[in-house]
């Protein structure tokens, strides 16, 4: 069982550049989330989805899209990289609301470590 | 809207010591909350959480955390530290209302334990 599995984890890009990160889950979550992390600053989230086909802004969406074309992944997009979008990005889900006994866990991926030059 | 604020981004200890890391939260309903550590170059794995069963509440390797509502505290202690502890810990709280599905870290600290 792989659990949150993210790719890449490691990036290199120029400013302008575009690029996409994607996260993939075999838990059969509903809600799946883009955190960022930065030193000082914890984890802000960037955009969430409560389900397949849908997509919500976060903290800090400027500068990112995301889509879930599919339940089991969740795509962060950069369309035109900035310095300031260098981070550690960390991918999340959870189960359904409904199920019984849940208390709001996340289940992280190991994190995608983005520099841009 | 909830917060959590972690008092100390960096904490040292001495191996053996006592371990304290602060955590306090802001909510106006019951809530649940919820430590996570994060060991050099990986993700976040969850510690413990508190899901207003007992107010003590013990996680892995030797961790444990204390829920007090008059104080609005979850603070997060471990009687005697280990090298293998040295990591970040975030303390964090799960949103209620229409963001329910949401947690609220605080912005982390670092514990270093020197031997």
């Amino acid at each position: 069982n792989a659990g949150v599995t993210q790719t890449p984890k490691f990036r290199v890009l120029k400013t302008g550049q575009s690029m996409t990160l994607l996260c993939a889950q075999d838990m059969n979550h509903e809600y799946m989330y883009w955190y960022r992390q930065d030193p000082g600053m914890g984890l802000r989230l960037i955009h969430y989805s409560v389900g397949e086909g849908t997509t919500a802004k976060g903290e800090v969406p400027d500068g990112y899209n995301v889509s879930r074309l599919k339940k089991q992944n969740f795509l962060l997009g950069l369309e035109s990289a900035a310095p300031s979008q260098t981070s550690v990005y960390f991918c999340a889900s959870i189960p359904t609301m409904a199920r019984a006994g849940y208390t709001g866990e996340l289940f992280f991926g190991e994190g995608s470590r983005l520099t841009v030059l | 809207a909830q917060s959590v604020t972690q008092l100390g981004s960096h904490v040292s200890v001495s191996e053996g010591a006592l371990v304290l890391l602060r955590c306090n939260y802001s909510s106006s309903v019951p809530p649940y909350l919820f430590w996570y550590v994060q060991y050099p170059n990986q993700g976040l794995q969850l510690l413990l959480k508190y899901t207003s069963a007992a107010t003590l509440v013990k996680g892995i390797n030797g961790f444990e955390a204390e829920f007090k509502k008059s104080e609005t505290s979850f603070h997060l202690t471990k009687p005697s530290a280990h090298m293998s502890d040295a990591a970040e810990y975030f303390c964090a709280v799960k949103n209620s209302g229409a963001g329910s599905y949401q947690l609220t870290f605080g912005k982390g600290t670092k514990l270093s334990v020197i031997p």
